[in-house]
């Protein structure tokens, strides 16, 4: 069964920086071909890509956020952590983490998690 | 950057078939770009439908189909259901690696 998860703070204030961190299980990050990525949804509007990295470490980033996001893996832990600096509160979303198995796209996403970016 | 263009709003009957579309600001969508569809009820994950331009996700009912129409990417549904009531997402493998979400079709089916 493949399940991926999402954890990390639900409210952060402004400038600050955000780590969220996507856990799954079975599948391999070690697996030739497989990627984790970010997608965001700010309440009420649409999906938006982020970021994503690949089993050989491969990372592609969003043109528009590329300055302020990393993302990386924990191939032992099953886990892919990324990280946001600078944080606004347009940047007020529900953060998802989902699969790509090289096909170039998602097949298998977490729940989301909610980050509220206030003073 | 591209933009990805979506119909923001759609309605259809019980039993109908429409078809919502993914087109760029600039320029022709292709099979090139995998395009591929997403359903989401709110508060829920978005769950996938279509891949690669017109394979369906495990699952999916066949009802749902993908293609190339013209110059766009397109999802059409075939006998509509009241569950099909979503909103949908498309997002095209842009040059360069990435991937682009559209702004989303808000499906009403009535």
């Amino acid at each position: 069964q493949i399940t991926l998860k999402e954890s990390g703070p639900t409210l952060v204030k402004p400038t600050q920086t955000l780590t969220l961190t996507c856990t799954f299980s079975g599948f391999s990050l070690s697996t030739s071909g497989v990627g984790v990525g970010w997608i965001r949804q700010p309440p009420g509007k649409a999906l938006e890509w982020l970021a994503l990295i690949y089993w050989d470490d491969d990372k592609r980033f969003s043109t528009s956020l590329k300055s302020r996001l990393t993302i990386t893996k924990d191939t032992s832990k099953n886990q892919v952590v990324l990280t946001m600096t600078n944080m606004d509160p347009v940047d007020t979303a529900t953060y998802f983490c989902a699969r790509d198995l090289g096909w170039r796209y998602f097949d298998f996403w977490g729940q989301g998690t909610l980050v509220t970016v206030s003073s | 950057q591209t933009v990805v263009t979506q119909e923001p709003s759609f309605s259809v009957s019980p039993g109908g078939t429409v078809t919502l579309t993914c087109g760029l600001s600039s320029g022709s969508v292709s099979s090139g770009y995998l395009s591929s569809w997403y359903q989401q009820t709110p508060g829920q994950a978005p769950r996938t439908l279509i891949y690669n331009t017109n394979t369906r996700s495990s699952g999916v009912p066949d009802r749902f189909s993908g293609s190339i129409l013209g110059n766009k990417a397109a999802l059409t549904i075939t006998g509509a259901q009241a569950d099909d009531e979503s909103n949908y997402y498309c997002v095209l493998y842009m040059r360069g690696g990435i991937w682009v979400f559209g702004g989303g079709t808000k499906l009403t089916v009535l």
